[in-house]
């Protein structure tokens, strides 16, 4: 069975600072790893997905992530916070194995971002 | 534009009547998908289905029921069964593989059982 944690609920970080959400999974297989974004009553948003190419993923709004095989993390960044990143963030891991439930999203508990002027 | 329709946005209900989600696509996807909102705890999966007129039970099916009669409708029962009902529902399609698709979700609905 594959999981993820996501250290820290809430994360506070000032306008145009570095914003780093944390990520780690556990996985027997090689894990397809996934960043969602939640706005305030919407649903999720992709920003960026590992599926086992490069290691470091661009993805949307200035967003990336680092897939570490050694630290078993996909940690998300961004080096200069805006006032428009203030949203919920999920990681998510696909479970491994090749029936239908199998390949399912895990989704971790979510990181609520909070940047401040 | 396309993208998912959920309905209604908010609902209100009493405790041991049944409720009934919509959930509409017009992305012409295979796949779609039930998650329940919980605060604090990420979004668990209640049912999928991978085609029309197929679907599979996720991980808190109980007391929830759907049905897959069309590709682009994915419509999801709240039983009276269900102990907890009160909760944040959000319908989504995905695209590409099985594996590595992107979710699309739909804004959700709210319910809420006085």
């Amino acid at each position: 069975a594959q999981s993820v944690t996501q250290l820290g609920s809430h994360v506070s970080v000032s306008e145009g600072a570095l914003v780093l959400l944390r990520c780690n999974y556990s996985s027997s297989v090689p894990p397809y790893l996934f960043w969602y974004v939640q706005y305030p009553n919407q649903g999720l948003q992709l920003l960026l997905k590992y599926t086992s190419a490069a290691t470091l993923v661009k993805g949307i709004n200035g967003f990336e992530a680092e897939f570490k095989k050694s630290e078993t993390s996909f940690h998300l960044t961004k080096p200069s916070a805006h006032m428009s990143d203030a949203a919920e963030y999920f990681c998510a891991v696909r479970r491994g194995g090749s029936s239908g439930s199998a390949r399912q999203l895990t989704f971790g508990s979510g990181t609520q971002l909070t940047v401040l002027p | 534009d396309g993208g998912i329709t959920q309905s209604p946005k908010y609902l209100f209900r009493k405790e041991g009547q049944n409720v009934t989600l919509s959930c509409e696509q017009n992305l012409n996807h295979d796949a779609m998908y039930w998650y329940r909102q919980d605060p604090g705890q990420g979004l668990r999966l209640i049912y999928y289905s991978q085609i029309v007129n197929d679907f599979q039970k996720g991980d808190i099916a109980e007391g929830y029921s759907v049905s897959r009669e069309k590709k682009e409708s994915f419509p999801l029962t709240v039983t009276s069964a269900q102990k907890n009902p009160t909760a944040f529902y959000l319908c989504a399609s995905r695209t590409g593989a099985a594996n590595t698709g992107e979710l699309f979700f739909g804004e959700g609905s709210r319910l809420t059982v006085l």
